[in-house]
């Protein structure tokens, strides 16, 4: 079963303190995306990728950075983590094709910064 | 830019009711997904779309896709609480990538 897989379900950090979370997908996958999701305001596209060392900013990459170093693995970084980054973040792969079959999330990884 | 709609985006209906949730976007696009979250959980995939015209039914969820309109409905069929959930629309707008709606929250209740 194909499976995109972030690193922590949990997580609570120090305001300040240099944030990394993980996420890997086993499908081949060209594009990979990181959201952020907060009661009340949907899923908000922090930034994604279209293949390796690429990497394209969404609607509130504020605040945050990315890595691909590798095809399978997209990682968001939380420069100096603030309480306002408190969230649900969420991992997504698909393929770059037309007539795509949609994302496959990951479980999501509930950050609290305190 | 492209723009997707939801609604309603809360629903509250008794069990053994029929319903339909309306996803409108604003660009052409023949592309669509329909996605539900379960509270605390991440997104799965429940549809996909992929032409005119296209329906795909599972269990008593049915989604339709009207390209030429720019519309999807998802309609719900005899209700029960397992499908309580909030249902999603994504909209497929450049090789891969999806706008999301804002989404529907369902609850049925007895």
């Amino acid at each position: 079963d194909v499976k995109v897989t972030q690193s922590s379900r949990y997580l609570v950090k120090r305001t300040g303190e240099k944030v990394f979370l993980e996420c890997v997908q086993d499908m081949d996958h060209e594009n990979m995306f990181w959201y952020r999701q907060d009661p009340g305001l949907g899923l908000r596209l922090i930034y994604f990728s279209y293949d390796v060392k690429m990497k394209e900013k969404g609607d509130i990459p504020e605040g945050y950075s990315v890595s691909r170093e590798k095809k399978e693995r997209f990682s968001l970084i939380l420069e100096s983590a603030s309480t306002n980054q408190t969230s649900m973040y969420l991992c997504a792969s698909s393929l770059a094709v037309v007539g795509g079959h949609g994302y496959t999330f990951g479980s999501g990884t509930r950050l609290t910064v305190v | 830019e492209l723009k997707v709609e939801q609604n309603p985006l809360f629903l509250s209906m008794q069990e053994g009711k029929n319903y339909t949730i309306y996803c409108n976007y604003s660009t052409t696009s023949d592309r669509l997904y329909w996605y539900r979250q379960d509270p605390g959980k991440s997104l799965e995939s429940l549809f996909v779309l992929l032409s005119n015209g296209a329906v795909k039914q599972e269990g008593r969820l049915m989604a339709s896709l009207d390209t030429k309109a720019r519309l999807s409905t998802l309609h719900i069929t005899a209700a029960v609480h397992d499908l309580s959930a909030t249902y999603f629309c994504a909209v497929d707008t450049n090789a891969g990538k999806s706008t999301f709606g804002d989404g529907t929250t369902l609850t049925v209740k007895p």
